[in-house]
This record gives C-alpha cells, structure tokens and sequence, in this order.
C-alpha cells in the first residue's frame, strides 16, 4: 500500500546507545519531516527535508541528525540516546511545499524509550 | 509565545450533536495553511480539513467544516452529526509561508470524547 512506512513501531534503548529510525514513502514526495510527540503535547519538528541532498533543522534538533539520500528515505539517528528523548516519533511528507489540500501524509509512529 | 494554541484540553458531546473544536493561530505571514489531524486512540495522525489563508470560502470535508475567522486568527473545526468513532485527539497545526514544505506547527491537542 502507498503511503509512509515507519520502523520499527516498538524501540527500548539504554542510555549513550545509538539507532536510526526508518522512514520510507512510496508516493514521490519531495518534502519529508520527523516529528516527536510527548505526552500532553502537539508534535514538534525534529528536522525536515525539501528533497534528496537537502535537509535542515525544526524546532528541537538536539540529539538527532538526518540524511536524505534518495527521494524515498529519510532515516532520523539518535547519536546517543538520553531518556528525554523518550517519546513517539513519527515521519511525515508531502507532495508539495504548501501540501494543501492533500495535506501531509503520517507514518503509523515509533514509540521510543530510553532507560 | 505560542503560534497555535487550543484552549481546550477535553470536551464532551453527545452522539449526533456538533461540536466545535477551537483553533488560535499567529503569524505575521500574509500566505499560510491551516490543518486539522484526528489521532485516534491508535495513535496514528488522520489528516481532516485544509484552509489556505486565501481562500475566499471556509472548507468543508464531508462532516467536517473550518470556521475561518481571518481577522481573528481562528480556525476552528466543527463535526456535524457526533458519531462514537469521532472520540480522538484532534490537532491543529500551521505551515507558515507558502514554500515551507513539511514544517507544520501544531498546537497541543483537543481531546474529545463523544457519549451514546
């Protein structure tokens, strides 16, 4: 099914270790983003991406760092991981940069935590 | 200061009545677009309803319609018609600008439950 796919959906790590979160869509878009989502809160832009080879930070970048090698994928790495970034994590993207009336098209979320 | 803010953290309604789902927005963009997401208890994001900031009419989605008060900075989001798969979290969010491709703000959530 076309659509953004998100693994894994389930993640424990220890604390200082490293993982990368996978992001893929199947639907040609140009525009990508990670979001986190803490309980009680809206989701915060981790880091974006306008295309393949482009990238930059959102609001909360700290922690994590981004890569967009093709258009399909765009990975989110947790450098070393700290319970604060406990939280779920979800990609999003969008055919155009003004979305409309498509609007952004979400993964199912990875629930991340941190011990 | 927050740019999209929902005042209200929980609201209840009965099955087959509407309900209104407060949005308050800032920018000083001329160009923007204000969305609406449903999360269900599952936890995925369900995209609802689209308002770009020139569009002339408010929009509507089946049973979903946006109450867009320019002047006022608000969008709110009205369910006609109550249904017990409506109970969810509902998020507005904001992408600033017409060329900021994948940065929606959101605002932190209304949580509404609908009654039989």
């Amino acid at each position: 099914n076309a659509g953004v796919t998100q693994t894994p959906k389930f993640q424990v790590l220890k604390t200082g270790q490293s993982m990368t979160l996978q992001c893929a869509q199947d639907m040609n878009h140009e525009y990508m983003s990670w979001y986190r989502q803490d309980p009680g809160m809206g989701l915060r832009l981790i880091h974006y991406s306008v295309g393949a080879g482009i990238t930059d930070q959102g609001e909360v970048p700290n922690g994590y760092n981004v890569s967009r090698s093709t258009t399909e994928d765009f990975p989110l790495r947790l450098l070393s991981a700290a319970p604060s970034q406990t939280s779920v994590y979800f990609c999003a993207s969008s055919y155009s940069a003004h979305a409309g009336r498509n609007g952004y098209t979400f993964g199912s979320g990875t629930r991340l935590t941190v011990v | 200061a927050q740019k999209i803010t929902q005042t209200q953290p929980g609201m209840f309604v009965q099955e087959k009545e509407a309900v209104t789902l407060d949005c308050t927005y800032d920018t000083s963009d001329q160009s923007y677009g204000l969305f609406w997401y449903k999360q269900p208890s599952s936890g995925e994001m369900i995209f609802l309803i689209y308002q770009g900031s020139y569009d002339e009419q408010n929009a509507t989605e089946g049973r979903y319609s946006l109450n867009f008060q320019k002047a006022r900075k608000s969008a709110n989001l009205v369910i006609s018609a109550s249904q017990l798969g409506d109970s969810a979290m509902y998020f507005c969010a904001m992408r600033e600008g017409r060329n900021q491709g994948g940065k929606l703000i959101f605002g932190q959530g209304t949580e509404l439950s609908v009654k039989p």
